[in-house]
């Protein structure tokens, strides 16, 4: 049973670029949410997605939007990218609620130069 | 608004016992906690709800005080494979789990 799949592993971008990450959440779940972790911080919620909408967001500027498909895939798209975005993009899948926990991907590395 | 964990960090020998607290300034609807090693994905360890009920699968016991708005994990009889960083995440009812800022565990022959 595959746990959450994202993609890139690692990413290089420059600054003022664009970037997409991928999101498969574990089979049978529903919801995904996208976190930042900087080197020795914890997980900074962006925004979560169920049925396909933004459902609850954090202190994230507009930069930052996602999308979820109708196969529970999502994206995390960073417009006008900045040094500051540097860091570890962790996507969380759950079922509707999180009653039972959340399954973490191992992540994207995104370095902004 | 993000759960506040102490201690920072803790060494410890096999077979000692830890406690990791974790306190939220709003009310809670749950606790999770979950275990984070170098260069890996945080690991569920439990979840609290409101109400009582515990779910997890890990020989790690949690308490929660939802009048207080405090959790504790508790790790008995510590093994080396405790060894990381342990995050407590909080949610109230509001879709939004919060972590603190961590609790790094260094568990020691």
């Amino acid at each position: 049973d595959a746990g959450v799949t994202q993609s890139p592993t690692h990413l290089i971008k420059t600054r003022g670029q664009q970037v997409t990450l991928r999101c498969s959440p574990k089979s049978g779940h529903d919801t995904v949410s996208w976190y930042q972790q900087a080197l020795g911080q914890g997980p900074q919620f962006i925004f979560q997605y169920y049925e396909e909408e933004e459902r609850q967001r954090g202190n994230f500027p507009d930069r930052f939007s996602g999308h979820q498909y109708p196969n529970y895939s999502s994206e995390l798209n960073v417009n006008a990218l900045l040094l500051g975005d540097s860091a570890l993009y962790l996507c969380a899948s759950s079922l509707v609620g999180g009653d039972y926990g959340y399954t973490f991907g191992s992540g994207t590395r995104l370095t902004v130069v | 608004q993000q759960p506040v964990q102490s201690p920072q960090a803790v060494i410890l020998r096999e077979g000692e016992d830890a406690v990791i607290n974790c306190s939220s300034s709003k009310a809670l609807y749950s606790v999770h906690w979950y275990r984070q090693k170098h260069g890996e994905a945080p690991v569920f360890l439990m979840i609290l709800l409101k109400g009582g009920e515990q779910k997890g699968h890990e020989k790690i016991s949690a308490s929660f005080n939802e009048k207080k708005q405090q959790s504790s994990l508790y790790l008995t009889a510590s093994q080396l494979s405790y060894s990381g960083t342990y995050f407590c995440g909080t949610e109230g009812g509001d879709y939004k789990l919060s972590f603190g800022a961590g609790t790094t565990v260094t568990v020691r022959a």
